[in-house]
Parts: structure tokens; C-alpha cells; sequence
């Protein structure tokens, strides 16, 4: 299965914007770009996912590189209610049909 | 707002005890999993079904056992309880496919004695 890189932990300022980066060089063509966060004692929610356009919702953007080995999630304005694991994930035809998580990313967010 | 119900939310139970921990959605999606998941450390895939009488393995190998009778119902169930099998228990749903998003209960906190 292709594996994600991202950075153990962050810090952002609350109302600043916030760019989680994300690394993914053994990408196929075929898989999805997933974004899902984790509050504390809660499960997973989905936050994003594309393909190879940058794509847009009411939480988030997510920027994808052209050649698809990176991403960025990008939280326009973060509130503390940010402050979570933010996982990137491919799901893709390799294994197990399902989102395999890894360690994510620690979002501090600081008044 | 996720349709997607976990019970029970916390359970403590004794070593040798058979548990069965449930998972139900209303949103009609065919495809169902179970994740693990110990305290600060990723989830793991432990078991996913693509729709009734379908069940697969997941990426971890786990001595849980699981049944799709129905398209809403997923049950988790443990035969002889541990101490290692103390950990977090994660259901979600989703349609078919990968361009889609999957929902996830608010999970089962399992504490072997």
C-alpha cells in the first residue's frame, strides 16, 4: 500500500490559517487523497478527499501537487475547535479495502 | 450529523467473558468496518464487510469475529475476552468505492480485567 509522510506535530495561532503538508511519493493513479481528523475521545471525521484537482468545502481546501506526491490540507481560519489528529490517508486497490490509517499530524491550536 | 451508533460507549468485563459489541447505521451504506484502536496510537483495520453475508480481514490480524445478517447491523464479538484485547473499538460505514467518505461511531472503550 502507498504510505504518507506527515510531520508528528503542529502549532497554529487561533484565526490564522493553518497548512498541514503531506507526502505521498508512491502514489498510483488510482488513489484518492483522504483527509480525516480525531478530537479527543471521538472517532474519525472526515475532513476532504480528491483526486487530482484541488478541491474545496465549508471545512477545508485541500491543494494537491501537480505530479500528486504531495498535498496540503489548508484550514482557512483555525478555531480551537481545530485542535485535533489530522490523518492523510491514500485509499487506493492495493490490501485491505478500507482507509489505513497512520500516525497523523497533532494540530495545537493556541489562543 | 453521522448515523452511525456504537453500544455500548464504555465496558469493563472480566477475563473469559464472550462480548458482542454493536454497530448500526440508517443510512442505507453497504460497506461496514471495524477498526482497533489502543490509546495515542493509529487505528487499525481489523475487519470490513462490502454488504450482507460478506465479511473480510483487514490489514491487522485480530481474534474478533464478525456477521453482516443485515445491511444496517455489524457486530463485533469476542469469544473468550483478554486482557490484550483491552483497547478502542471503532465501527464505520460508507457506499461503495473510495470517492466517497466514510462515517464513524463515536466507538467502544473495552477494558479486560
Amino acid at each position: 500500500d502507498a504510505k504518507t509522510t506527515q510531520p508528528n506535530s503542529m502549532e497554529s495561532n487561533e484565526e490564522e490559517p493553518v497548512h498541514l503538508p503531506c507526502n505521498h511519493s508512491t502514489i498510483s493513479g488510482t488513489d484518492y487523497i483522504h483527509w480525516y481528523r480525531q478530537l479527543p475521545s471521538q472517532g474519525p471525521e472526515y475532513v476532504i478527499h480528491g483526486l487530482t484537482s484541488n478541491v474545496n468545502n465549508r471545512m477545508a481546501s485541500l491543494a494537491i501537487a501537480e505530479d500528486r506526491k504531495s498535498s496540503t490540507l489548508i484550514l482557512h481560519r483555525a478555531t480551537l475547535r481545530d485542535a485535533a489528529v489530522y490523518y492523510c490517508i491514500l485509499w487506493g486497490g492495493g490490501g485491505a479495502d478500507g482507509l489505513t490509517f497512520g500516525k497523523g499530524t497533532h494540530l495545537i491550536i493556541q489562543p | 450529523e453521522a448515523d452511525i451508533y456504537q453500544t455500548p460507549r464504555y465496558l469493563v468485563i472480566g477475563t473469559g467473558k464472550k462480548i458482542t459489541l454493536e454497530c448500526s447505521q440508517t443510512m442505507g451504506h453497504d460497506k461496514m468496518y471495524w477498526y482497533q484502536q489502543d490509546p495515542g496510537m493509529e487505528l487499525h483495520l481489523i475487519h470490513y464487510s462490502y454488504g450482507v453475508n460478506s465479511t473480510e480481514k483487514g490489514d491487522l490480524s485480530s481474534e474478533s469475529t464478525v456477521s453482516r445478517i443485515r445491511t444496517e447491523h455489524f457486530p463485533l464479538t469476542l469469544e473468550s475476552a483478554r486482557p490484550s484485547h483491552t483497547s478502542q473499538y471503532l465501527c464505520a460505514s460508507s457506499v461503495h468505492g473510495r470517492n466517497t467518505e466514510a462515517f464513524f461511531g463515536q466507538g467502544t472503550r473495552l477494558t479486560v480485567v
